[in-house]
């Protein structure tokens, strides 16, 4: 099966500039995650979405980052403005989340986001 | 909300030995442990994970052990090959019904010298 797309793959931009990023998931996969990423730390969850609907945004800093999932598929992040702090990997992941399984989240090969 | 630790940061071992990872968390709700590997400038990829329900799980070289009463779980790399060098994380989750929210350890950076 095709495995979770991201794009774009790089992205350089000066702080305060805005930037988006987009994830297409597995398909069929009903629940999506994106996460940050920062050099040398483990991932982070920014937000996580069941369908359409918001199960999870406690750690987006809701001041700057937006994100969207409208007809339960693919998926945008969004940054506006840009801060230096931002620089990191974004990754997408993706999981089935069936009854009795469909644990497993799978990753995108992420956006390194750097801001200048 | 949950906190991950995971050790140690990096571990270097000779072709052929063992490699263990350990990592505690604090929320006693979480209740599925998987571990990822990250190879340099790749995504992470499950290598192995287990429920609370079991206290040791193994796949050929892996195994990862549980122990839900101290609240640590550690992984397990037996006969190491160069091509295990990678990143490691560990990560903890209350299971609920719409996915799982994973938080993640810090990782530990495994180098496996020929």
């Amino acid at each position: 099966e095709a495995g979770v797309a991201q794009s774009p793959r790089y992205k350089i931009i000066e702080k305060r500039q805005s930037v988006a990023f987009w994830c297409n998931p597995i398909s069929g996969h009903a629940t999506l995650y994106w996460y940050q990423q920062i050099l040398g730390q483990g991932p982070k969850l920014l937000i996580q979405f069941q369908n359409n609907g918001v199960v999870d945004d406690s750690q987006l800093p809701k001041d700057r980052f937006s994100a969207e999932r409208l007809k339960g598929v693919d998926s945008t992040l969004k940054i506006q403005p840009a801060k230096l702090e931002d620089s990191a990997v974004y990754l997408c992941a993706s999981s089935l989340d069936r009854r009795g399984g469909g644990y497993e989240q799978y990753f995108g090969p992420g956006t390194r986001l750097t801001v200048t | 909300g949950e906190n991950v630790e995971q050790h140690p940061s990096t571990l270097s071992v000779q072709e052929g030995d063992s490699a263990v990872i350990k990592c505690t968390y604090s929320d006693s709700a979480s209740n599925y442990f998987p571990w990822y590997k990250q190879e340099l400038g790749k995504r992470p990829q499950l290598i192995i994970d287990i429920r609370s329900n079991v206290g040791e799980k193994k796949d050929q070289r892996i195994a990862v052990t549980l122990n839900k009463t101290a609240k640590h779980f550690s992984l397990h790399i037996t006969e190491t090959q160069p091509e295990d060098s990678a990143v490691y994380f560990c990560a903890a989750s209350p299971r609920y019904n719409a996915g799982n929210m994973l938080t993640f350890g810090g990782g530990t950076r495994l180098m496996v010298k020929p």
